[in-house]
Protein backbone atom coordinates (compact mmCIF):
# COMPACT_ATOMS: atom_id res chain seq x y z
CA UNK A 1 0.00 0.00 0.00
CA UNK A 2 0.95 3.35 -0.87
CA UNK A 3 3.01 5.21 1.99
CA UNK A 4 2.51 8.75 2.92
CA UNK A 5 3.91 10.34 6.00
CA UNK A 6 3.42 13.52 7.30
CA UNK A 7 5.16 15.59 10.01
CA UNK A 8 5.26 17.05 12.83
CA UNK A 9 1.68 14.57 14.36
CA UNK A 10 0.96 18.04 16.29
CA UNK A 11 2.06 21.59 16.34
CA UNK A 12 0.69 24.35 18.25
CA UNK A 13 2.43 28.02 17.55
CA UNK A 14 0.74 31.21 18.27
CA UNK A 15 -1.03 33.46 16.34
CA UNK A 16 1.30 35.33 13.98
CA UNK A 17 3.56 32.28 13.87
CA UNK A 18 5.43 30.65 11.45
CA UNK A 19 4.46 26.79 10.48
CA UNK A 20 5.62 24.67 7.97
CA UNK A 21 4.60 21.22 7.74
CA UNK A 22 6.08 18.54 5.45
CA UNK A 23 4.92 15.26 3.75
CA UNK A 24 6.77 12.62 2.44
CA UNK A 25 5.32 9.89 -0.28
CA UNK A 26 7.53 7.13 -1.68
CA UNK A 27 5.46 5.82 -3.95
CA UNK A 28 6.69 7.43 -6.94
CA UNK A 29 2.97 9.05 -7.22
CA UNK A 30 3.13 12.54 -9.25
CA UNK A 31 0.45 13.93 -7.41
CA UNK A 32 0.40 15.60 -4.16
CA UNK A 33 -2.23 17.13 -2.71
CA UNK A 34 -2.93 19.08 1.51
CA UNK A 35 -6.45 18.90 2.27
CA UNK A 36 -7.78 20.65 5.91
CA UNK A 37 -10.45 18.78 7.92
CA UNK A 38 -12.81 20.56 10.09
CA UNK A 39 -16.21 19.18 11.42
CA UNK A 40 -18.76 20.48 8.80
CA UNK A 41 -17.30 20.88 6.17
CA UNK A 42 -15.46 17.14 5.65
CA UNK A 43 -11.80 18.06 3.40
CA UNK A 44 -10.98 20.79 1.84
CA UNK A 45 -8.68 21.28 -1.05
CA UNK A 46 -6.03 23.88 -0.20
CA UNK A 47 -3.43 22.79 -2.84
CA UNK A 48 -1.94 20.68 -4.94
CA UNK A 49 0.81 19.87 -7.52
CA UNK A 50 1.24 17.60 -10.60
CA UNK A 51 5.27 17.06 -9.70
CA UNK A 52 8.12 18.72 -8.84
CA UNK A 53 8.12 22.77 -8.71
CA UNK A 54 4.60 22.76 -9.94
CA UNK A 55 1.61 23.95 -7.82
CA UNK A 56 -2.00 24.12 -8.29
CA UNK A 57 -4.29 26.04 -6.27
CA UNK A 58 -6.93 24.57 -4.44
CA UNK A 59 -10.34 25.37 -2.54
CA UNK A 60 -9.50 27.11 -0.02
CA UNK A 61 -5.98 28.90 -0.31
CA UNK A 62 -5.95 32.24 1.73
CA UNK A 63 -3.42 31.84 4.36
CA UNK A 64 -1.23 29.44 2.64
CA UNK A 65 1.35 28.67 0.56
CA UNK A 66 3.26 25.19 -0.36
CA UNK A 67 5.90 24.32 -2.44
CA UNK A 68 6.69 20.60 -4.00
CA UNK A 69 10.61 20.32 -4.01
CA UNK A 70 10.59 17.14 -5.29
CA UNK A 71 8.87 14.29 -6.60
CA UNK A 72 8.54 12.18 -2.76
CA UNK A 73 8.15 16.07 -0.93
CA UNK A 74 5.38 18.64 -0.01
CA UNK A 75 5.33 21.25 2.01
CA UNK A 76 2.68 23.42 3.16
CA UNK A 77 3.52 27.06 4.76
CA UNK A 78 1.63 29.27 6.93
CA UNK A 79 3.73 32.21 7.12
CA UNK A 80 1.33 34.53 9.73
CA UNK A 81 -0.70 31.98 11.18
CA UNK A 82 -4.13 32.75 12.68
CA UNK A 83 -6.51 30.93 15.08
CA UNK A 84 -8.86 30.19 11.99
CA UNK A 85 -6.27 28.06 10.87
CA UNK A 86 -6.55 25.62 13.55
CA UNK A 87 -7.43 22.46 12.08
CA UNK A 88 -6.52 18.82 11.18
CA UNK A 89 -4.16 19.21 7.98
CA UNK A 90 -3.92 15.48 5.55
CA UNK A 91 -1.16 15.03 2.52
CA UNK A 92 -2.38 12.87 -0.10
CA UNK A 93 -0.94 11.28 -3.10
CA UNK A 94 -2.21 9.72 -6.65
CA UNK A 95 -0.86 8.32 -9.72
CA UNK A 96 -1.04 9.66 -13.09
CA UNK A 97 -5.14 8.67 -14.63
CA UNK A 98 -8.67 9.89 -14.41
CA UNK A 99 -9.41 6.89 -11.87
CA UNK A 100 -7.19 7.41 -9.86
CA UNK A 101 -7.12 7.07 -5.55
CA UNK A 102 -6.09 9.19 -3.01
CA UNK A 103 -3.90 7.57 -0.68
CA UNK A 104 -3.52 9.97 2.99
CA UNK A 105 -1.36 10.52 5.38
CA UNK A 106 -2.07 9.98 9.27
CA UNK A 107 -2.65 13.90 9.26
CA UNK A 108 -1.48 16.75 11.37
CA UNK A 109 -3.22 18.60 14.12
CA UNK A 110 -2.10 22.13 14.15
CA UNK A 111 -3.25 24.47 16.90
CA UNK A 112 -2.84 28.28 16.53
CA UNK A 113 -3.45 29.90 19.93
CA UNK B 1 -23.35 25.07 -0.84
CA UNK B 2 -21.35 22.58 -0.50
CA UNK B 3 -21.42 20.67 -3.99
CA UNK B 4 -21.14 17.21 -2.40
CA UNK B 5 -23.65 16.92 0.40
CA UNK B 6 -24.44 13.84 2.41
CA UNK B 7 -26.72 12.15 4.64
CA UNK B 8 -27.45 11.84 7.68
CA UNK B 9 -24.89 13.41 9.46
CA UNK B 10 -24.72 10.27 11.87
CA UNK B 11 -26.10 6.74 11.72
CA UNK B 12 -26.13 3.58 14.45
CA UNK B 13 -26.67 0.41 13.46
CA UNK B 14 -26.69 -2.82 15.87
CA UNK B 15 -24.11 -5.04 14.72
CA UNK B 16 -24.97 -7.16 12.13
CA UNK B 17 -27.55 -4.42 11.02
CA UNK B 18 -27.44 -2.74 7.43
CA UNK B 19 -26.10 0.76 7.17
CA UNK B 20 -27.31 2.77 4.58
CA UNK B 21 -25.14 6.10 3.51
CA UNK B 22 -26.37 8.55 1.30
CA UNK B 23 -24.82 11.58 -1.22
CA UNK B 24 -26.22 13.94 -3.41
CA UNK B 25 -23.91 16.14 -5.94
CA UNK B 26 -24.98 19.71 -7.23
CA UNK B 27 -22.17 19.83 -10.14
CA UNK B 28 -23.62 18.17 -13.20
CA UNK B 29 -20.16 17.47 -14.04
CA UNK B 30 -19.36 15.14 -11.66
CA UNK B 31 -18.93 11.77 -13.06
CA UNK B 32 -16.38 9.84 -10.67
CA UNK B 33 -17.29 8.86 -7.23
CA UNK B 34 -15.44 7.59 -4.34
CA UNK B 35 -16.40 6.43 -0.94
CA UNK B 36 -13.78 6.87 1.84
CA UNK B 37 -13.68 5.59 5.37
CA UNK B 38 -12.00 7.14 7.82
CA UNK B 39 -11.12 5.59 12.00
CA UNK B 40 -10.47 8.04 14.37
CA UNK B 41 -6.83 8.82 15.00
CA UNK B 42 -5.96 7.68 10.96
CA UNK B 43 -6.19 9.34 7.47
CA UNK B 44 -9.05 8.39 5.23
CA UNK B 45 -8.60 5.47 3.09
CA UNK B 46 -10.44 4.37 -0.14
CA UNK B 47 -13.22 2.28 0.24
CA UNK B 48 -14.35 1.94 -3.12
CA UNK B 49 -14.74 3.53 -6.32
CA UNK B 50 -18.37 4.02 -8.68
CA UNK B 51 -18.01 5.53 -12.24
CA UNK B 52 -21.15 3.89 -13.77
CA UNK B 53 -24.65 3.75 -13.32
CA UNK B 54 -25.86 1.11 -10.95
CA UNK B 55 -24.73 -1.12 -8.44
CA UNK B 56 -20.88 -1.91 -7.62
CA UNK B 57 -20.43 -4.28 -4.73
CA UNK B 58 -17.45 -5.39 -2.60
CA UNK B 59 -17.85 -7.79 0.05
CA UNK B 60 -20.15 -6.25 2.47
CA UNK B 61 -20.33 -3.25 0.74
CA UNK B 62 -22.50 -2.04 -2.11
CA UNK B 63 -22.33 1.09 -3.82
CA UNK B 64 -24.87 2.40 -6.06
CA UNK B 65 -25.02 5.55 -8.71
CA UNK B 66 -27.90 7.14 -10.58
CA UNK B 67 -25.91 9.78 -12.50
CA UNK B 68 -29.54 11.67 -13.82
CA UNK B 69 -30.06 12.02 -10.20
CA UNK B 70 -26.44 12.94 -9.15
CA UNK B 71 -27.18 10.55 -6.54
CA UNK B 72 -24.71 7.39 -4.80
CA UNK B 73 -25.23 5.37 -1.59
CA UNK B 74 -23.07 2.94 0.27
CA UNK B 75 -24.56 -0.29 1.86
CA UNK B 76 -22.83 -1.74 4.94
CA UNK B 77 -24.16 -5.40 4.85
CA UNK B 78 -23.62 -7.50 8.35
CA UNK B 79 -22.21 -4.00 10.27
CA UNK B 80 -19.46 -5.08 12.18
CA UNK B 81 -17.30 -2.93 15.04
CA UNK B 82 -14.17 -2.00 12.91
CA UNK B 83 -17.13 -0.37 10.33
CA UNK B 84 -17.58 2.09 13.49
CA UNK B 85 -15.77 5.30 11.28
CA UNK B 86 -16.67 8.53 9.39
CA UNK B 87 -17.50 8.21 5.91
CA UNK B 88 -16.79 10.67 3.10
CA UNK B 89 -18.38 10.50 -0.30
CA UNK B 90 -16.12 12.14 -2.80
CA UNK B 91 -16.48 13.34 -6.39
CA UNK B 92 -15.10 14.74 -9.55
CA UNK B 93 -15.70 15.59 -12.91
CA UNK B 94 -13.89 14.49 -16.30
CA UNK B 95 -10.16 16.17 -17.03
CA UNK B 96 -9.25 14.58 -19.33
CA UNK B 97 -7.02 12.16 -17.97
CA UNK B 98 -5.33 15.05 -15.45
CA UNK B 99 -5.52 14.17 -12.01
CA UNK B 100 -8.51 16.66 -10.98
CA UNK B 101 -9.29 17.90 -7.52
CA UNK B 102 -11.70 15.72 -5.52
CA UNK B 103 -14.56 17.46 -3.75
CA UNK B 104 -15.46 15.66 -0.78
CA UNK B 105 -18.83 15.98 1.23
CA UNK B 106 -19.39 16.38 4.90
CA UNK B 107 -18.94 12.64 5.86
CA UNK B 108 -21.10 10.45 8.34
CA UNK B 109 -20.63 9.38 11.72
CA UNK B 110 -21.46 5.57 12.14
CA UNK B 111 -21.56 3.71 14.82
CA UNK B 112 -21.80 -0.28 15.56
CA UNK B 113 -23.25 -0.98 18.70
CA UNK B 114 -22.54 -4.38 19.87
Amino acid sequence: EAAVTQSPRNKVTVTGGNVTLSCRQTNSHNYMYWYRQDTGHGLRLIHYSYGAGNLQIGDVPDGYKATRTTQEDFFLLLELASPSQTSLYFCASSDAGSAETLYFGSGTRLTVL
Amino acid sequence: QQKVQQSPESLSVPEGGMASLNCTSSDRNFQYFWWYRQHSGEGPKALMSIFSDGDKKEGRFTAHLNKASLHVSLHIRDSQPSDSALYFCAARGNTGGLSGKLTFGEGTQVTVIS
